[in-house]
């Protein structure tokens, strides 16, 4: 089973306006971190928000926002005022075991790629 | 300065081949990893190293070898190269195996095998 499940394959956002993009996860473990990173064409891996299984309040960071669900198992990305550069593709991550026994690695999704309309 | 440097950013290879990818951070990082990003984008950890020592060698063909001479560097040796080898590998590296650590990523290794 898949363990970081990102339904949009693609996505459209008119410009300066909200997205919100799905990561639905699946894991056992009690503590675990869910992370955004953003890939542009140009390839490199961008970090973009931190979300702890433990965290009370959903991760900000700037423009970004975590809506995390915890109960549904669900990590969504929301990217508000939409921007031209923020066309990319996203993923979704997880990182199992986050404070104890952890092997450190991410768990991606297959990535949703998010097309920014002018 | 960059903090996950890679090199060779691209690699043309024939099959059979043996080849090299470096990777250094210079960011004191504990932890180094290798991915394989496949042409559909999946990425998919393929090591995972700690203080120099291997903690994940994750159903990867022995034909793959990582190398950590020290903390600073990860290398990654691939033997006898195969067509299905073709990808981006990336490096990351991160403070630690847990907590709040995001993985820095390096600009990633275009390798295409003919």
């Amino acid at each position: 089973a898949q363990k970081i499940t990102q339904t949009q394959p693609g996505m459209f956002v008119q410009e300066k306006e909200a997205v919100t993009l799905d990561c639905t996860y699946d894991t056992s473990d009690q503590s675990y971190g869910l992370f955004w990173y953003k890939q542009p064409s140009s390839g490199e891996m961008i970090f973009l928000i931190y979300q702890g299984s433990y965290d009370e309040q959903n991760a900000t960071e700037g423009r970004y926002s975590l809506n995390f669900q915890k109960a549904r198992k669900s990590a969504n990305l929301v990217i508000s005022a939409s921007q031209l550069g923020d066309s990319a593709m996203y993923f979704c991550a997880m990182r199992e075991n986050q404070y104890g026994g952890s092997q450190g690695n991410l768990i991606f999704g297959k990535g949703t790629k998010l097309s920014v309309k002018p | 300065d960059t903090a996950v440097s890679q090199t060779p950013k691209y690699l043309v290879t024939q099959m059979g081949n043996d080849k090299s990818i470096k990777c250094e951070q210079n960011l004191g990082h504990d932890t180094m990893y290798w991915y394989k990003q496949d042409s559909k984008k999946f990425l998919k950890i393929m090591f995972s190293y700690n203080n120099k020592e291997l903690i994940i060698n994750e159903t990867v063909p022995n034909r793959f070898s990582p190398k950590s001479p020290d903390k600073a560097h990860l290398n990654l040796h691939i033997n006898s190269l195969e067509l299905g080898d073709s990808a981006v590998y990336f490096c990351a590296s991160s403070q630690a195996l847990a907590g709040q650590n995001e993985q820095f990523f390096g600009p990633g290794t275009r390798l295409t095998v003919l």
